[in-house]
């Protein structure tokens, strides 16, 4: 069984530039969540990809975008990076969308 | 929304003593509550689980308590081991109604074991 896979591990960008990150779901799961972690937080969940459609989003503006293939692994897009976007990206997947997240790794996004 | 409160904060305890954390949450409709372990520069990790129709839920050295009607939980970790020294995240549905689709999640509790 293959676990949640992320990519890159680290990026550094300037603010105002544009960030995609990469996702893949464990193993027979179909839906993928993004969080956004902060320094000293907890995840905060961003949006759901569930059948390559938006199937919930959390309270983050719509420079916050995604995309989800139909290999089931997804793609977060930011656009006009601020500073307060530097955070760990942790995707998380599960089985049609209810139940146990299981989370990859992260990607630590700074922006300078 | 679902508002999940986390204590204490930061927890250190010396090896093979037992560690106790608790989370609090808002919405009565909530029935699904993950316990997550984060190792510095990984993600969060699923360590125990438990769903509103139970009271308690053990694995081994842990285990996740459930009060429905003072709307709390906590995870204990017993006969504690250097190897347990993590943060800890409780959560709860971000929408109860839709079960267990996403999650608020507490804002961690940094555990220390002392040798």
């Amino acid at each position: 069984e293959t676990g949640v896979t992320q990519s890159p591990t680290h990026l550094i960008k300037t603010r105002g530039q544009q960030v995609t990150l990469r996702c893949s779901s464990q193993s027979g799961h179909n839906t993928v969540s993004w969080y956004q972690q902060a320094l000293g937080q907890g995840p905060q969940f961003i949006f759901q990809y569930y059948r390559e459609e938006e199937n919930g989003r959390g309270n983050f503006p719509p420079r916050f975008s995604g995309l989800q293939f139909p290999n089931y692994s997804s793609e977060l897009n930011v656009n006009a990076l601020e500073l307060d976007d530097s955070a760990l990206y942790l995707c998380a997947s599960s089985l049609n969308g209810v139940g146990t997240q299981y989370f990859g790794p992260g990607t630590r996004l700074t922006v300078l | 929304g679902e508002n999940v409160e986390q204590h204490p904060s930061t927890l250190s305890v010396q090896e093979g003593d037992s560690a106790v954390i608790k989370c609090t949450y808002s919405d009565s409709a909530s029935n699904y509550f993950p316990w997550y372990k984060q190792e510095l520069g990984k993600g969060p990790q699923l360590i125990i689980d438990i769903r509103s129709n139970v009271g308690e839920k053990k694995d081994q050295r842990i285990a996740v308590t459930l009060n429905k009607t003072a709307k709390h939980f906590s995870l204990h970790i017993t006969e504690t081991q250097p190897e347990d020294s993590a943060v800890y995240f409780c959560a709860a549905p971000l929408e109860p109604d839709n079960y267990g689709q996403n999650f608020v999640f507490g804002p961690g509790t940094r555990l220390s074991v002392l040798p």
